[in-house]
């Protein structure tokens, strides 16, 4: 069974510009959660959804925002990007929510 | 932020038993106790959760003291590719997925 896949696993942007990250879940899982990590705040949930919907959201700005699809492909979006902003970004997925996640590889955002 | 207190950094042999502690004193009764480890610039990757009965997976062993309060996760024979961050997170199950890592203890198998 295929693994967590992360679209593109490497981005640099321009502070002010705005990035969509894509992640497609293992065949079957219908939950799907985003995190930041940083070298200062390590690893923080961003936002989980389920069935096409937000179930969850982390401490983050409205700038951060996500999206599901029906087949459970997920996208999450930065608009106005801070140089802060540059991460590496998990995703996970899951059967539902509260099961076991899997982490796909990351995507690592440089913001210049 | 983090349930968990865990050691910075750890050492092993390779080939002998790693023994990570994870201190959770204010879990409550409906908390699992889950472990993922982290190698350098990859994503986390899920090695064992329990409630309160010990756990063994082809893994690792997770033992939780009779009170909760504290586990171990037991790597039996490490190899230096068990060299990670290792990640113990309290969360309650069936609920949502928001983990809340902490720091990690960052383990070294050395040869």
């Amino acid at each position: 069974k295929a693994g967590v896949t992360q679209t593109p696993r490497y981005l640099i942007k321009t502070r002010g510009q705005q990035v969509t990250l894509s992640c497609s879940p293992i065949s079957g899982h219908r939950s799907v959660s985003w995190y930041q990590q940083t070298p200062g705040q390590g690893l923080q949930f961003l936002f989980e959804y389920f069935s096409e919907t937000q179930r969850n959201k982390g401490n983050f700005p409205g700038r951060f925002s996500g999206r599901q699809f029906s087949n459970s492909r997920s996208e999450m979006n930065v608009s106005t990007l801070e140089l802060g902003d540059s991460a590496l970004y998990l995703c996970a997925s899951s059967l539902a929510s509260g099961y076991e996640q899997f982490f796909g590889p990351g995507t690592r955002l440089t913001v210049l | 932020d983090a349930k968990t207190t865990q050691p910075t950094s750890m050492d092993c042999a390779e080939g002998r038993a790693a023994n990570l502690p994870c201190n959770h004193s204010t879990i409550s009764g409906n908390e699992y106790v889950y472990w993922y480890r982290q190698i350098h610039s990859q994503g986390p990757q899920y090695i064992i959760h329990g409630l309160k009965n010990n756990e063994t997976n082809e893994m690792a062993s997770l033992i939780i003291t009779e009170d909760r309060k504290s586990s171990t996760l037991i790597l039996p024979h490490a190899t230096l590719r068990d060299t990670a961050v290792y990640y113990c997170i309290v969360r309650l199950q069936y609920n949502n997925n928001d983990m809340r890592f902490g720091a990690g203890t960052r383990l070294t198998v050395k040869p």
